[in-house]
C-alpha cells in the first residue's frame, strides 16, 4: 500500500519568513495530493490540493510543488503570520485503489511574532 | 464543500462504559469515513461506513469495539464500547468531495478521554 513520509516533524520560524513542507510518497499510481490544516481543537481542513497533471499550484500565500519522477511533493507557506501556526497533513490518494488517503504523521508550524 | 455537524465536541468518560458519536452531513453523500486521532498524531482510519451495507473496518479495528450506523446518506455514528484509557483520542469523521478521492471534509471532531 501506499506510505507518506512528511518532514520536518516541528517548524519553527519568525513572522514574514517562508515555511516549507516536505513529502514522499511510494505509490507511483497516486495521482491527488491534498494538503489540509488543523488547528487546535479543529478537524483538518483542505488548503490546497495537486493533481499529478500539474507541477506547481498557488493560491496566494501558499502554494504545493509536485515531482512525479522523485515522488515527492511540497508545500510552501510565503510571508508566514501567526495564524498560519498549526499542523499540516500532507495526504496521496491513488485513483486506481480506494480513494482513501493515506496521511503524512503532520508537521507542527510554529510562527513566532 | 460538504459542512460535517458532528457532536459531542469532548467528552470524559468512565473506563467499561460506550460513547456514541453522531456527524450529520448537509448534503446526501454515499461513504463517510470514521478516523482516530490520537495525541500528537496522524490520522488512521478507522473504518468506511456506506448507507445501506455493513461498515468496512481497517485492520486493527473491530466491529464489536467500534459499532457504526450509517442509517440515511447524510448521518452516521459511530461507538466506542467498553472504553479504556487507552481509547483517549480524537475522533473525526469525514466524507469525500464531489469527486471520487477529493477534497475530504472533515467534522471538527471529538475529544474522547478515558479515565
Amino acid at each position: 500500500g501506499e506510505n507518506v513520509e512528511q518532514h520536518p516533524s516541528t517548524l519553527s520560524v519568525q513572522e514574514g519568513d517562508s515555511a516549507v513542507i516536505k513529502c514522499t510518497y511510494s505509490d507511483s499510481a497516486s495521482n491527488y495530493f491534498p494538503w489540509y490544516k488543523q488547528e487546535l481543537g479543529k478537524g483538518p481542513q483542505l488548503i490546497i490540493d495537486i493533481r499529478s497533471n500539474v507541477g506547481e499550484k498557488k493560491d496566494q500565500r501558499i502554494a504545493v510543488t509536485l515531482n512525479k519522477t522523485a515522488k515527492h511533493f511540497s508545500l510552501h507557506i510565503t510571508e508566514t503570520q501567526p495564524e498560519d501556526s498549526a499542523v499540516y497533513f500532507c495526504a496521496a490518494i491513488s485513483a486506481g485503489g480506494s480513494y482513501i488517503p493515506t496521511f503524512g504523521r503532520g508537521t507542527s508550524l510554529i510562527v513566532h511574532p | 464543500s460538504a459542512v460535517i455537524s458532528q457532536k459531542p465536541s469532548r467528552d470524559i468518560c468512565q473506563r467499561g462504559t460506550s460513547l456514541t458519536i453522531q456527524c450529520q452531513v448537509d448534503s446526501q453523500v454515499t461513504m463517510m469515513f470514521w478516523y482516530r486521532q490520537q495525541p500528537g498524531q496522524s490520522l488512521t482510519l478507522i473504518a468506511t461506513a456506506n448507507q445501506g451495507s455493513e461498515a468496512t473496518y481497517e485492520s486493527g479495528f473491530v466491529i464489536d469495539k467500534f459499532p457504526i450506523s450509517r442509517p440515511n446518506l447524510t448521518f452516521s455514528t459511530l461507538t466506542v464500547s467498553n472504553m479504556s484509557p487507552e481509547d483517549s483520542s480524537i475522533y473525526l469523521c469525514s466524507v469525500e468531495g464531489e469527486g471520487a478521492g477529493e477534497g475530504y471534509t472533515f467534522g471538527s471532531g471529538t475529544r474522547l478521554t478515558v479515565v
